[in-house]
């Protein structure tokens, strides 16, 4: 049972790096979601898929983009790393049904310095 | 104003202790109230899950529902050290554009010591 796969677990990069986060589900479900997670900030909505195919944006998008590759597949990317994109990234995946309820990867810790 | 509030504490009681942790929301289009549970370095996972007003007991846990006061509350009784983590409160509405995004709170950090 795999569920919420997220790739890698720990990245260090250098201002003005670029990366990409993969993360993967085998649940079928539709929507995908990517958050960061800071203390005393709790969880916060970066982008969001609700289905295969659209992408939306969440509470704090800027310097982030998102692929959904497929239905599996949501990969979040930083194109010139800041350090204020320190962070935890957390995927999650759930049904697009009103009770809902989402399945959280382990978590991908980044330092940028 | 964020659509969810909830202190963060951090909250410490002794083994034993009954610990009430609340949220406050803003969107009466909420209409599914849950408590996700997070370890120190694991992603959350849902504790429990609650429709509309009213109360859900399961084991040591009740959460309430208020939807007149848009307030909702997790109890937990007899608190054990493994209770240790952050809870984070959940909600989502039943339709339109968003419909299964879930909003959270901040999460309230709890320490259950011996």
């Amino acid at each position: 049972n795999a569920g919420v796969t997220q790739t890698p677990k720990f990245q260090v990069l250098k201002t003005g790096q670029s990366m990409t986060l993969q993360c993967a589900q085998d649940m079928n479900h539709n929507s995908m979601y990517w958050y960061r997670q800071d203390p005393g900030m709790g969880l916060r909505l970066i982008y969001y898929s609700a289905s295969e195919g659209t992408t939306d944006k969440g509470e704090v998008p800027n310097g982030y983009n998102v692929s959904r590759l497929n239905k599996r597949e949501f990969s979040l990317r930083l194109e010139s790393a800041a350090p204020s994109q320190t962070s935890v990234y957390f995927c999650a995946s759930s049904e697009r049904v009103p009770n809902t309820e989402a399945f959280f990867g382990q978590g991908t810790r980044l330092t940028v310095v | 104003q964020k659509e969810v509030e909830q202190d963060p504490g951090p909250l410490s009681v002794p083994e034993g202790a009954i610990v009430s942790l609340n949220c406050t929301y803003s969107n009466s289009a909420f209409q599914y109230f849950m408590w996700y549970r997070q370890y120190s370095r694991k992603g959350p996972e849902l504790l429990m899950y609650t429709y509309s007003s009213g109360n859900k007991e399961d084991g040591r846990f009740t959460a309430q529902v208020d939807k007149s006061s848009k307030y909702i509350s997790l109890f937990i009784r007899d608190s054990q050290p493994s209770d240790s983590a952050t809870y984070l409160c959940a909600m989502s509405a039943s339709g339109g554009s968003t419909l299964g995004r879930l909003y959270f709170g901040r999460g309230t950090q709890l320490t259950v010591w011996p």
